[in-house]
């Protein structure tokens, strides 16, 4: 079983649809970083949070440390969010991330 | 400054050759990380520094793997002897300071052992 969880798998939506990702983590996690991959391999980092939701034009991260679980909404899908998604987090006895295997997500016009 | 850079982008090598790339953190960020990302799969963990020092090695890491970052800003990581196994995207990342901080991603370096 991986530290770090995601689901689902893969996602496919219809552009302006509602979308979520789950992350879910067996090991302590002081934050958790939530990423985006786009084809070719370039990662942008979208949120790094601690406690509580925060937000960034259609995305909107939550976690909950207590049960070990965050997710990441897309309001209004756009084929440009096609990505993969992918949660990570450090655990407190070190300081290196663990990553989840990702999320992809396909939005169609 | 651009963000996080990476030498090159992509490097073919044949098998039992030693390959080197290049990482160009963030100017003011003291932390600098290296991972490995296969295909279809996360990235993993290899090694971090903060400034010059490299504080963990994963066990991934082995001995054909070196890392160093000798004045604290850019690092390098050689593999020695390729093997077809390391064929993959290699990540560098950097940070202010602890992990919780955001990390920076650079382009990745794709390889391609023959």
């Amino acid at each position: 079983k991986n530290e770090v969880e995601q689901s689902p798998q893969n996602l496919t939506a219809q552009e302006g649809e509602f979308i979520t990702i789950n992350c879910s983590y067996s090991v302590g996690i002081s934050a958790l970083h939530w990423l985006q991959q786009h084809p070719g391999g370039g990662i942008v980092s979208l949120f790094m949070l601690s406690s509580g939701k925060k937000k960034h034009g259609r995305l909107i991260a939550t976690i909950n440390i207590q049960e070990k679980h965050s997710s990441l909404h897309i309001t209004a899908s756009h084929p440009r969010d096609s990505a993969v998604y992918i949660c990570a987090g450090p655990s407190t006895n070190t300081d290196k991330l663990i990553f989840g295997t990702g999320t992809r997500l396909q939005v169609f016009p | 400054d651009t963000g996080v850079s990476q030498d090159p982008r992509h490097k073919i090598t044949k098998r039992g050759q030693n390959v080197t790339f290049r990482c160009d953190p963030i100017s003011e960020h003291n932390r600098l990380y290296w991972y490995r990302q296969t295909l279809g799969q996360g990235p993993e963990f290899l090694t971090y520094f903060q400034n010059e020092a490299q504080l963990e090695k994963s066990r991934l890491l082995s001995d054909r793997f070196s890392a160093e970052r000798p004045k604290g800003s850019f690092s390098t990581l050689e593999i020695q002897r390729t093997e077809q196994g390391d064929s993959a995207m290699y990540l560098c990342a950097s940070s202010l300071d602890r992990v919780a901080e955001t990390q920076y991603f650079g382009p990745g370096t794709r390889l391609l052992v023959l």
